[in-house]
């Protein structure tokens, strides 16, 4: 079934420390997304690409870094800068003009 | 940039009708969806509106109107499971940014 998978779903981050968070997605999209939810929040965009090699910021990228080397993987580094990383992290893709297909999210706590 | 706004919290009866309105400025305008998202899921996608007037899904509606930046959506016949949160999110002409309002959170009472 065709879909994106993120992993861990619960990640733990110690004190000064760098953590990734992996999104796979089989469908094909062009365009894939981060964004970052805080409790009773709603979604804040963290970066979005739309092409191989290429991303562009969103709202709230300081703290972030990201790759897409590959179609189907958008990876989100969640660098030691971003002093308050405890959130829900959501990744998504869509075709051009077409709807947002989301992942499961991963929820990462700082230890 | 894009600036989304919506109503924080609404509550309604089982079996009403409730109307959740979104304003936007961005600029240029290509599309805006509805989510909802249950507590500690992901969001699921309700509709998705390009040209003006109404469109209609069932027990849920979304109106656009693009000349004041508006859009609504409207659900009827409320059940407890409809209580949760809404999203609105919109992206600007040229663009594959797409930027969600902060959510307006519904509560079903019985």
């Amino acid at each position: 079934d065709g879909g994106i998978t993120q992993s861990p779903k619960y990640l733990f981050r110690k004190e000064g420390q760098n953590v990734t968070l992996s999104c796979e997605q089989n469908l094909n999209h062009d365009a894939m997304y981060w964004y970052r939810q805080d409790p009773g929040q709603g979604l804040r965009l963290i970066y979005y690409s739309h092409i191989v090699n290429d991303f562009q910021k969103g709202d709230i990228a300081e703290g972030y870094s990201v790759s897409r080397e590959k179609k189907e993987s958008f990876p989100l580094t969640v660098t030691s800068a971003q002093k308050n990383p405890t959130a829900f992290y959501l990744c998504a893709s869509r075709e051009t003009g077409e709807k947002l297909f989301f992942g499961s999210g991963t929820q990462l706590s700082v230890l | 940039g894009q600036n989304i706004d919506q109503p924080t919290e609404m509550t309604a009866t089982e079996g009403a009708i409730v109307q959740i309105n979104c304003t936007y400025q961005t600029s240029g305008f290509n599309g805006l969806f509805w989510y909802q998202q249950h507590a500690g899921e992901a969001p699921t996608f309700l509709s998705y509106n390009v040209l003006d007037g109404l469109e209609e899904k069932g027990r849920f509606s979304s109106f656009l109107s693009r000349s004041k930046g508006y859009s609504y959506l409207l659900l009827k016949e409320l059940q407890m499971k409809d209580s949760a949160s809404y999203l609105c999110a919109v992206g600007p002409w040229g663009d594959y940014k797409l930027s969600f309002g902060a959510g307006t959170t519904v509560t079903v009472r019985a």
